[in-house]
């Protein structure tokens, strides 16, 4: 089983609807990183977040660490969000952090 | 400011042949990473360097040598590429190792080995 799991592991949406990526993980974690990833692209974080919640334009980032999940919304979709969103999380493994990352959920949003 | 770099962005490779993959930041970060991408699995880690002359192994790092050059530049080498070694491949900078530092991701090298 996967230290970090992501769900679903793809999405279709229509435009204007409202997403909701999954993150679950098994492992202690100092820190949890949502990442996007366009198609052919580099990785860019979105957010980092250690508690609570954080927003950025129509994106909001969740965490419960006494669950061990988080999730990603988007509000209001566009196409241009049409990319894959890994979760990560930073962990201290063999006493040096290291980032444990999800497999990534797929998501196209259509016009 | 162009944040991390990575040369080539794409390479096809013969198995046995060798390559280097480039990787350049002018973020003044202190530690790099090379990561693999496989389909349907997650970024692992190959090497990182915490630090200017230092190197660690990671997750996956059998097949694969590294140089930290300086503070700039980490560059991961295929001695005798092998068609298992088909990825794309992505260089990483952070400011330092830290509970909850972030990483900047270069745009990748896609390679492909024959």
């Amino acid at each position: 089983k996967n230290e970090v799991e992501q769900s679903p592991q793809n999405l279709t949406a229509q435009e204007g609807e409202f997403i909701t990526i999954n993150c679950s993980y098994s492992v202690g974690i100092s820190a949890l990183h949502w990442l996007q990833q366009h198609p052919g692209g580099g990785i860019v974080s979105l957010f980092m977040l250690s508690s609570g919640k954080k927003k950025h334009g129509r994106l909001i980032a969740t965490i419960n660490i006494q669950e061990k999940h988080s999730s990603l919304h988007i509000t209001a979709s566009h196409p241009r969000d049409s990319a894959v969103y890994i979760c990560a999380v930073r962990s201290l493994v063999s006493g040096t952090y290291k980032y444990i990352f999800g497999t990534g959920t797929r998501l196209k949003v259509l016009a | 400011n162009a944040g991390v770099t990575q040369t080539p962005k794409f390479q096809v490779l013969k198995t046995g042949q060798s390559m280097t993959l480039q990787c350049a930041q002018d973020m003044n970060h202190n530690s790099m990473y090379w990561y693999r991408q496989d389909p349907g699995m997650g970024l692992r880690l190959i090497y990182y360097s915490a630090s200017e002359g230092t190197t660690d192994k990671g997750e996956v790092p059998n097949g694969y040598n590294v140089s930290r050059l300086n503070k700039r530049e980490f560059s991961l080498r295929l001695e005798s590429a092998a068609p298992s070694q088909t990825s794309v491949y992505f260089c990483a900078s952070s400011d330092r190792e830290s509970s909850t530092d972030t990483q900047y991701f270069g745009p990748g090298t896609r390679l492909t080995v024959l």
